[in-house]
């Protein structure tokens, strides 16, 4: 089957720990996003990739890194730096080119800090 | 610089009767504009997608949508509304490139037995 995969589904950390959460693609998707999700705010960009080993900052890219290394995988770390880190956290992919600026997404992961 | 408000935070319709979702974005250029829904829990699934070639736009599950330029609207419409439609829905205007996407703020709507 092809799509995007989040693990952990729900995920619980500590305060002061950092966690990385796993998104992958088998879309052959050049672009991949992760947002955070609140109540009633809607979506929010972290950060996005256009392709391996580049990636740029989203509006609220403050207390989380990424990394790009191979293009199927978009890992998303949360640090120790991120001040209110609960939320819900969607991954997101779109091919390049014209005309195809449609974002498929993941189940998400619930991320609580206790 | 674009931007998408959803009119409505939450609607409440009664399974059978009609479903109305509303959606008004501004944007620099010619915008694409997207339907997504979300169940509890759960990632966006596309329901439907303007990309200009018709201003009439039908998407999955039986909704639909219609692009009015002059009114800057992209409006959801069920003609009847169904219990498995109870999510929430958000409205997302995309104007080129790989970061110019805007979602709304979301509107959860409930569909009363």
């Amino acid at each position: 089957d092809g799509g995007i995969t989040q693990s952990p589904k729900y995920l619980f950390r500590k305060e002061g720990q950092n966690v990385t959460l796993s998104c992958e693609q088998n879309l052959n998707h050049d672009a991949m996003y992760w947002y955070r999700q609140d109540p009633g705010q809607g979506l929010r960009l972290i950060y996005y990739s256009q392709i391996v080993n580049d990636f740029q900052k989203g509006d609220i890219a403050e207390g989380y890194s990424v990394s790009r290394e191979k293009k199927e995988s978009f890992p998303l770390t949360v640090t120790s730096a991120q001040k209110n880190p609960t939320a819900f956290y969607l991954c997101a992919s779109r091919s390049a080119g014209a005309g195809t600026d449609t974002q498929y997404f993941g189940p998400g992961t619930r991320l609580t800090v206790l | 610089a674009q931007s998408v408000t959803q009119l409505d935070s939450h609607v409440s319709v009664s399974e059978g009767t009609p479903v109305l979702l509303r959606c008004n974005y501004s944007s620099s250029y010619s915008p694409s504009l997207f339907w997504y829904v979300q169940h509890p829990n759960k990632g966006l699934q596309l329901l439907l997608k303007y990309t200009s070639a018709a201003t009439l736009v039908k998407g999955i599950n039986g909704f639909e949508a219609e692009f009015k330029k002059s009114e800057t609207s992209f409006h959801l419409t069920k003609p009847s509304a169904h219990m498995s439609d109870a999510a929430e829905y958000f409205c997302v205007v995309s104007a080129g490139g790989y970061q110019k996407v805007t979602f709304g703020t979301g509107t959860k709507l409930q569909v009363i037995p």
